[in-house]
């Protein structure tokens, strides 16, 4: 059983490009979650999904950044016009259905984003 | 609004010492409590957990957390570290209410000296 797959693992964008991130949960699991982790700041949360829903954004930045997960195919989190300071490791983490914020959370190795 | 707070940031031990991490929480209702392990360049990793019940809790890797509730507190322990558990070790916490979130401390980054 394949654990939370993200990609790219590294992505670099100049200024003002868009950069997306994918992250497919582990088979079974319809909860997915979007982590910010910047150094010496920890994990933030950005975003929680269900399938076809955004369950909570309170995370998000207000602009240029949006998630979705789709009923079929990957979680995906979009950043358009990037700038130096979205640079920061994105991590995506499943759960299953049925354990809403009690049980494990299961990550992915993360994306690293570079902004030039 | 819920939060969690590790004092440390960075904590160097010894090999063979003992470890305790700090973990101080705020959430109104009773508290899922997790104890995570990030190795450099990698996701995270859970090393326990706790839910109800016994407030001491074992873990993977020999660790142990004790959850106080007096103290809001849920300290990670490991009575003799080694060098392979130098790491960044996260807490949070899961909220059973609103929209099931968890909330993650900053970090402590684990240095272990030869």
């Amino acid at each position: 059983n394949a654990g939370v797959m993200q990609n790219p693992r590294h992505l670099v964008r100049r200024r003002g490009q868009e950069a997306r991130l994918r992250c497919s949960p582990m088979k079974g699991h319809s909860h997915v979650y979007w982590y910010r982790q910047l150094p010496e700041e920890g994990l933030k949360f950005m975003v929680y999904l269900q399938k076809e829903n955004i369950i909570d954004e309170s995370g998000m930045p207000k602009e240029r950044f949006s998630a979705e997960f789709p009923k079929e195919g990957p979680s995906i989190l979009r950043i358009q016009q990037v700038v130096r300071g979205d640079s920061a490791a994105y991590f995506c983490a499943s759960s299953p259905p049925e354990t809403g914020g009690t049980g494990e959370l299961f990550f992915g190795e993360g994306s690293r984003l570079t902004v030039l | 609004a819920q939060s969690v707070t590790q004092p440390d940031i960075h904590i160097t031990v010894s090999e063979g010492a003992s470890l305790e991490l700090r973990c101080n929480y705020s959430y109104g209702a009773t508290p899922y409590l997790f104890w995570y392990v990030q190795s450099p360049g990698q996701g995270l990793q859970l090393l326990l957990k706790y839910f109800s019940g016994d407030t001491l809790v074992q873990g993977i890797k020999g660790f142990e957390a004790e959850f106080k509730r007096s103290q809001s507190s849920f300290n990670l322990r490991k009575p003799s570290v080694h060098w392979s558990d130098a790491a960044e070790y996260f807490c949070a916490v899961g909220t059973t209410s609103g929209t099931y979130k968890y909330i993650f401390g900053t970090g402590t980054r684990l240095k272990v000296l030869a």
